[in-house]
């Protein structure tokens, strides 16, 4: 069985600060991808990062880095230098590569910055 | 273009009445899915469809049914809406290349916002 867990339901940060949102994870899968993915108060969801279960090194996309530890099954996202437009819900997400195809998500983290 | 899009954006309607929400996809991906985002933003996979085939049908109950007449399509049909059905349903896809170390990220839709009244 698969499952994603998002434990922080809301936070709050001040502008530029860095922020990091905590996923954990649990699967039976060898092989997976774990997502990102960023929900403004628009409603569509827009794709930040991904981190494969064999990748050597942590994910890294502009201000978004995956900080990725396979043996804690954690792959928490950190936001360098916050803006006010990083204000929106984050989902973590993980597809387990076996012949099901099904992408998980955690229950979200809901992100506010404080001018 | 828009890489996947459904149609209509909002739907209202009333009980026990049988609508349809659209979902197209440009991007040539084997894979498509139907989720579901409760009023506490939680997603819940609904469906999935690789090359037209049925994956996954998760525990939802029969009034829903997804069709899909190609790879590049993949509706889902309600039939006698209730109360509960209410939410805002997000259609997806993503490139299912097999097994192995992936980059299968989804792509979703812009979401269809169902009330039923």
């Amino acid at each position: 069985a698969q499952k994603i867990t998002q434990t922080q339901p809301g936070m709050f940060v001040q502008e530029k600060e860095a922020v990091t949102l905590d996923c954990t994870y649990d699967t039976s899968d060898p092989s997976y991808g774990l997502f990102w993915y960023k929900q403004p108060s628009s409603g569509e969801m827009i794709f930040l990062i991904y981190q494969g279960s064999y990748d050597q090194q942590n994910a890294t996309e502009g201000r978004y880095s995956l900080n990725f530890q396979k043996a804690r099954k954690s792959a928490n996202l950190v936001i360098s230098a916050s803006q006010l437009g990083d204000s929106a819900m984050y989902f973590c997400a993980m597809e387990g590569y076996s012949s099901a195809s099904k992408i998980i998500f955690g229950s979200g983290t809901r992100l506010s910055i404080r001018p | 273009d828009t890489a996947v899009s459904q149609t209509p954006k909002y739907l209202v309607t009333q009980m026990g009445n049988d609508k349809s929400i659209k979902c197209e996809q440009n991007l040539g991906h084997d894979t498509m899915y139907w989720y579901k985002q409760d009023s506490k933003k939680f997603l819940k996979i609904m469906f999935s469809y690789n090359n037209k085939e049925l994956i996954i049908n998760e525990t939802v109950p029969n009034r829903f049914s997804p069709k899909s007449p190609d790879k590049a399509h993949l509706n889902l049909h309600i039939n006698s809406l209730e109360l509960g059905d209410s939410a805002v349903y997000f259609c997806a896809s993503s490139q299912d290349l097999g097994t192995g170390p992936l980059n299968t990220e989804a792509f979703f839709g812009q979401g269809t916002r169902l009330t039923v009244v």
